[in-house]
């Protein structure tokens, strides 16, 4: 089993504060890497996929980069508002598996 | 364009009852899972099917069966509930399982065994 974590699992930021979250994940035999993002009583909706060591992908206000040498993934939103509030998944894709692993969430509550 | 759709979406069992939970995909996609999400633990996987007549165990397959019914539809069978499967179960689908693809997931299931 990959051992895919995230931290920290949750946050509490105020509107218009910038945060980042973190997904580590096992360097060797790596594919890809998967953010969702997953709000309360829906379902979790992809939000991007990377595959480049030093890739960078950006919607809207949220930015994700990717160092698949060591490891990490970092999830940034730039001036949290209330509708980001949500659980914020990673997922790795890797050669030896045919399916994603999770990790556990971040869980960001943005205070109005 | 309905995307993945998941029945039912609330169920009570007693221990030992049998159910099915339905999945169905209008989006073409080759590859179907099944995951159940529990409290601190994320998504973990119970079976996928990598393509129409293929299924594969995931992380936690035990006291579960599925059945790839076409490409659109994807069964999850629980013979003999325990009160240890209580959860929210999704379906999730794709096009492949190279992992470069999203997955798109339904609302699931909200599953109680007393």
């Amino acid at each position: 089993i990959l051992n895919v974590e995230q931290s920290p699992q949750s946050l509490h930021v105020q509107e218009g504060d910038s945060t980042n979250f973190t997904c580590s994940f096992p360097s060797s035999n790596f594919y890809a890497l998967h953010w969702y993002r997953w709000e309360t009583a829906k379902s979790p909706e992809a939000l991007f996929v990377m595959t480049l060591n030093g890739d960078e992908k950006k919607k809207g206000r949220i930015s994700a980069t990717l160092n698949t040498k060591e490891g990490y993934s970092y999830l940034y939103i730039k001036g949290s508002q209330p509708e980001d509030s949500a659980t914020y998944l990673c997922a790795l894709g890797d050669t030896g598996r045919r399916a994603l692993t999770f990790g556990s969430g971040t869980r960001l509550q943005v205070q109005p | 364009n309905a995307g993945v759709t998941q029945t039912p979406k609330f169920q009570v069992l007693k221990t030992g009852q049998s159910m099915t939970l339905q999945c169905a995909q209008d989006m073409n996609h080759n590859s179907m899972y099944w995951y159940r999400q529990d409290p601190g633990m994320g998504l973990r996987l119970i079976y996928y099917s990598a393509s129409e007549g293929t299924t594969d165990k995931g992380e936690v397959p035990n006291g579960y069966n599925v059945s790839r019914l076409n490409k659109r539809e994807f069964s999850l069978r629980l013979e003999s509930a325990a009160p240890s499967q209580t959860s929210v179960y999704f379906c999730a689908s794709s096009e492949g399982t190279s992992g470069y693809q999203p997955q798109h997931f339904g609302d699931g299931t909200r599953l109680s065994i007393l």
